[in-house]
């Protein structure tokens, strides 16, 4: 059931660059998405959300862009830096869904080299 | 800043045996959470609960596991019979509106 997808397992960029990860989805029901941070050995950690009658969301050097024709969603990370190494995962929320369950892609394993 | 706790870290149980997640979710929310991650896969839904109830189950969610809120503070999934497939970290979440925050998971390893 690939509902959420990221198709790029891993990003390595320059310390200082932009970062861009990539989500997309299947599923129009889906009306939130969240993405997530993860270390080794602990929790996903949230980072950021965007709603779906939102097309751009920002917070500080993290920006969600959400195309909901394309059913397609972006991460960016501007200026990148080497502690946010780590994997991201895109997330999404069914507007039908009064349990808020979420479905998870796969992850994209971000190395930002200093 | 409030955060989701878990409790044991690390178990390690034998095939067959009774295993006891623990997890203490951040005190004004109301929806709680379970989800797995098997290693190299993608991070899954088990169930949610809400007002004292199951909300919401996955087909992963059989009847050999269980959840409970058994005071105003935790929150536990039970798996009675473990299987070398439970073998995860699992992960509690909690929320008050959209956004769910986790809980730094608990390994566990059937043998």
């Amino acid at each position: 059931d690939q509902q959420v997808k990221q198709n790029s397992p891993s990003l390595s960029v320059q310390e200082g660059r932009i970062s861009i990860l990539n989500c997309d989805y299947t599923n129009s029901m889906f009306d939130y998405f969240l993405w997530y941070k993860k270390y080794p050995a602990e929790g996903p950690t949230f980072l950021i959300s965007i709603s779906s009658i939102k097309d751009k969301n920002e917070d500080g050097r993290f920006t969600v862009f959400l195309n909901k024709s394309a059913k397609h969603l972006s991460l960016h990370i501007v200026p990148s830096q080497p502690g946010d190494s780590a994997v991201y995962f895109c997330a999404a929320k069914r507007g039908s869904s009064n349990t808020g369950k979420l479905i998870f892609g796969q992850g994209t394993t971000l190395q930002v080299k200093p | 800043e409030p955060e989701v706790t878990q409790t044991p870290s690390h178990q390690v149980t034998q095939m067959g045996q009774e295993v006891i997640l623990r997890c203490v979710p951040i005190s004004n929310h109301l929806y709680f959470y379970w989800y797995r991650q098997i290693l190299g896969q993608k991070v899954e839904f088990l169930v949610s609960f809400y007002n004292n109830e199951i909300s919401e189950k996955s087909e992963i969610f059989d009847d050999q596991f269980s959840v409970e809120r058994p005071d105003g503070s935790n929150f536990t999934l039970k798996i009675r019979s473990t299987k070398l497939e439970d073998s995860a970290m699992y992960f509690c979440a909690s929320r008050a509106y959209n956004e769910q925050f986790f809980g730094p998971g608990t390994r566990l390893t059937v043998l």
